[in-house]
């Protein structure tokens, strides 16, 4: 199985300012023959179900805005929420869907400073 | 509108079977690839099973030899069926959409294993 390992685990960010999330496969997300890299980002809000934000590493989703940002090859990428914004309150997740099982990273929670 | 709705959650004692289901609406279950996401309270997210479009299912190292993922086309339902449950199963169970990335899922249902 593809191990996925995020950073931090937790992370504090004033509002206005940008926040920076970590993920790092054990194995290379990047097919070849599509030159695509299979990594998604997911928001949890408390009590809800997690929300997709981004596909393809850097897709964004529909109505995610566009201060969220992903950017990464092979096995490193990044989540950038480039002006935090109050309602971005949430732990986030990366996963990997470059083969079965579809894994996760065990999630960061960001919280505004 | 496309949604997902789980039913079937509960307290269950250890060793006990319990029975989920997923009634989808909005498209149609056989042309999509179909799963189960378990979230432990205050824990991550994690892979329990899937159903692809031809039917061929997986079951995650957790669920292998306990659960079964199912569906019935005529109800454009997906389910899953628990035995020998332990309270480590103890979780809110997503029914999730996605043939590649998951674009849609359920709110969950919670099951609750013990005694």
């Amino acid at each position: 199985d593809i191990v996925m390992t995020q950073s931090p685990d937790s992370l504090a960010v004033s509002l206005g300012e940008r926040a920076t999330i970590n993920c790092k496969s054990s194995q290379s997300l990047l097919s070849r023959s599509t030159n695509k890299n299979y990594l998604a980002w997911y928001q949890q809000k408390a009590g809800q179900p997690p929300k997709l934000l981004l596909y393809w590493a850097s897709a964004r989703h529909s109505g995610v805005p566009d201060r969220f940002s992903g950017s990464g090859s092979e096995t490193d990428f990044t989540l950038t929420i480039s002006s935090l914004q109050a309602e971005d309150v949430a732990v986030y997740f990366c996963q990997q869907y470059h083969s079965t099982p579809r894994t996760f990273g065990q999630g960061t929670k960001l919280e505004i400073k | 509108d496309v949604q997902l709705v789980e039913s079937g959650g509960g307290l269950v004692q250890p060793g006990g079977s319990l029975t989920l289901s997923c009634s989808v609406s909005g498209f149609v279950i056989s042309n999509d690839n179909m799963h189960w996401v378990r979230q432990a309270p205050g824990k991550g997210l994690e892979y329990v099973a899937a159903i692809d479009k031809s039917g061929i299912t997986f079951h995650g190292d957790s669920a292998r030899g306990r659960f079964t993922i199912s569906r019935d086309t005529s109800k454009n339902s997906l389910f899953l069926q628990m035995t020998s449950l332990r309270p480590e199963d103890t979780a809110i169970y997503y029914c999730v959409r996605g043939s590649l990335y998951f674009d849609i899922w359920g709110q969950g249902t919670l099951v609750t294993v013990s005694s």
